[in-house]
């Protein structure tokens, strides 16, 4: 069965700093791989997805992933945060394959940026 | 197009009472999904419909849950008897096709059962 781990409960970095969020899947073939974004009281949004091709993936607001198979992750990162980056960051797999589309998620890491 | 609306927003409830919640997806995606998400926790899947047909649904969607898309346009979750279990963050997502587009998600339904 699918799996996502994010190890990474709350992460709090200073305005302007680089960011790296984790992400580790299980899965028996390369699924598709999601980050999305929430803010308090919110739903969800997609910030990238990748599905095949270039491992490096650009998303919206600045972020980036990338995916490394060896290594069975999908790391997000973003050169120099905002302040209005802060939020709770879901990191997604869905399996290759399927018919349903149904995603499994991560426990979500909560991003503190101080001023 | 106002993206996944759903309703209410919040709601608070007692103890054994039945609470319906509804989804009106973005018109053109065929396919809708329930989340429920817990206080630190990732969206749980609980269901998912292609236009009216329910085609698959969580072991954690027990009989006290039940969910409907008449015509295949918006959504119903109603859960029967509420526990306080049950108090979470309902999310409803619509896609179009697969994976390729990703979901859209509601702002959700915060349940809380007293």
């Amino acid at each position: 069965a699918q799996s996502v781990t994010q190890p990474d409960i709350h992460i709090t970095v200073s305005e302007g700093a680089s960011l790296e969020l984790r992400c580790n899947y299980s899965y028996g073939a390369t699924p598709y791989l999601f980050w999305y974004v929430q803010s308090p009281g919110q739903g969800l949004q997609l910030l990238l997805k990748y599905f095949s091709g270039d491992t490096l993936v650009q998303g919206i607001k600045g972020f980036e992933a990338e995916f490394k198979r060896s290594q069975s992750s999908f790391n997000l990162r973003k050169p120099s945060v905002h302040w209005s980056d802060a939020a709770e960051y879901f990191c997604a797999v869905g399996a290759r394959g399927s018919t349903l589309g149904r995603l499994y998620f991560g426990r979500g890491t909560q991003l503190t940026v101080w001023p | 197009d106002t993206g996944v609306s759903q309703n209410p927003r919040h709601k608070i409830t007692k103890r054994g009472q039945n609470v319906t919640f509804r989804c009106d997806p973005i018109s053109e995606h065929n396919r809708l999904y329930w989340y429920r998400q817990t206080l630190g926790q990732g969206p749980e899947f609980l269901t998912y419909f292609q236009n009216e047909a329910q085609l698959e649904k969580s072991r954690l969607l027990s009989d006290r849950f039940s969910a409907e898309r008449p015509k295949g346009s918006f959504s119903t979750l109603e859960i029967q008897r509420t526990e306080q279990g049950d108090s979470a963050m309902y999310l409803c997502a619509s896609s179009f096709g697969q994976f390729l587009y990703g979901y859209t998600f509601g702002s959700g339904t915060r349940l809380t059962v007293v």
